[in-house]
């Protein structure tokens, strides 16, 4: 079985500071992971993916995230945060099922506070 | 501009009622997916499709019935039977499902059943 981890539901941090979000992750094979951003009523919106290739991966609004297989994770990370990045953000991997089709497995999401 | 888009926003319902979400794309995507949110539980999957006139059961189908007629829509019912109906729902596409392309998803649609 497939699954992520978002071991906080909540990271505090001041403004202009930098930011980490964590992701550990379970799957079988090579993982295709993957950040989104949740704004308040919103839909998600992709951050970022790692497929292969450099494990440094830079995605929008100046966020980076770092795939480490030995550790198995996936930390989402910006080195100055801003309050507009406040909101839920969501790790995801890709699983495959029953060999049709190769559907996200989505963490429980974790909410980022920036304060002034 | 192209898109995903929910409607309604806000839904209400009495218990024992089915109900329909609406869930509409023009990216010419194959794949389209229904999520439902739950607070602290992410998000999980309900029913996927992969092509027209062409669904599976995701994670919780149970209470929910799908219909795939025409590649631009997905419409969700949330049925009676369904226990625990009251979440928010998040339609999603992707070009197909076997590539790493991003999800695209639409701003949802809170139901609340009383």
């Amino acid at each position: 079985a497939q699954s992520v981890a978002q071991p906080e539901d909540q990271v505090n941090v001041a403004e202009g500071n930098p930011l980490t979000v964590k992701c550990t992750y379970s799957v079988s094979g090579n993982p295709y992971l993957f950040w989104y951003v949740q704004y308040p009523n919103r839909g998600l919106q992709f951050l970022l993916k790692y497929i292969t290739g450099d494990n440094l991966v830079k995605g929008s609004y100046g966020f980076e995230a770092e795939f480490n297989k030995s550790q198995t994770s996936f930390h989402l990370k910006k080195p100055s945060a801003l309050v507009s990045d406040s909101a839920l953000y969501f790790c995801a991997v890709r699983a495959l099922r029953n060999n049709a089709g190769n559907m996200l497995t989505f963490g429980g999401g974790t909410r980022l506070m920036v304060k002034p | 501009d192209g898109g995903i888009t929910q409607s309604p926003k806000y839904l209400f319902r009495k218990e024992g009622q089915n109900v329909t979400l609406s869930c509409e794309q023009n990216l010419n995507h194959d794949a389209m997916y229904w999520y439902r949110q739950d607070p602290g539980q992410g998000l999980r999957l309900i029913y996927y499709s992969q092509i027209v006139n062409d669904f599976q059961k995701g994670d919780i189908a149970e209470g929910y019935s799908v219909s795939r007629e025409k590649k631009e829509s997905f419409p969700l019912t949330v049925t009676s039977a369904q226990k625990n109906p009251t979440a928010f729902y998040l339609c999603a596409s992707r070009g197909t499902t076997g590539d790493n392309s991003p999800l695209h998803f639409g701003n949802g649609t809170r139901l609340t059943v009383t």
